[in-house]
């Protein structure tokens, strides 16, 4: 059975709509909280890893007061899009993990659209 | 800079035939490599993986190999199902800029034609 839940799974909202994106582990508990966005015909890209009680660490080009990350528990992290525009119309997947090595597991990924 | 690069964006194979995905990376830090399948409007499951100190791993229909020289790996599936078709994403883990990362190649995907 799965191991990650995330929603909502697709969004359509209007430009300036603030989103946000649920993820929740639900057979272990997640020490560290990946999230990545994939843009059309291009790879995964990790925007932040969070780790649960303390501040998300971004990369490089992403930013982090719009991009809100939350992990306040070892089950659950979420990812808002603030005022989101249409440039930031893309898929975005959550991946918790126990550890930072080996296979991770990946939610099914919200679709987002900002018209 | 792609530092994991998958330089077939699709590729279409007959039922029961082998499947060869291939994968080249840049980085000579990564040391542990994985496969990805992932079907539209989910997220990635993971396959099959391989470490740096070996040149193959073979699960089921499923075997990675690893040139660690020429810094590339592949993913052969055989036989081939219609089930298989899926985009493929080859991953690379290791210290990049200081942590550990996991880096994605842009995927491949894959048809499998009854």
């Amino acid at each position: 059975g799965a191991v990650v839940s995330q929603h909502p799974s697709w969004v359509i909202c209007k430009s300036g709509t603030s989103v946000k994106i649920e993820c929740r582990s639900l057979d272990f508990q997640a020490t560290t909280m990946f999230w990545y966005r994939q843009f059309p015909k291009q790879s995964l890209m990790l925007m932040a890893t969070s780790n649960e009680g303390s501040k998300a660490t971004y990369e490089q080009g992403v930013e982090k007061d719009k991009f809100l990350i939350n992990h306040a528990s070892l089950t659950l992290s979420t990812l808002t899009v603030t005022s989101a525009h249409p440039e930031d119309s893309s898929f975005y997947i959550c991946s918790p993990a126990f550890d930072t090595l080996g296979p991770q597991h990946f939610g099914d990924g919200t679709r987002l659209s900002i018209l | 800079d792609q530092q994991v690069k998958q330089n077939s964006p699709s590729l279409s194979v007959q039922e029961g035939r082998i499947s060869i995905l291939n994968c080249d990376y840049t980085n000579s830090m990564f040391d542990y490599f994985l496969w990805y399948k992932k079907y539209p409007a989910e997220g990635p499951t993971f396959l099959i993986s391989i470490s740096s100190i070996k040149d193959k791993n073979e699960d089921g229909r499923f075997t990675v190999f690893l040139n660690k020289s020429a810094k590339h790996l592949s993913l052969h599936i055989v036989p081939s199902q219609p089930g298989d078709s899926a985009v493929y994403f080859c991953a690379a883990s290791g210290v990049v800029g200081g942590s550990e990362k996991l880096v994605f190649g842009k995927g491949t995907k894959l048809t499998v034609n009854p």
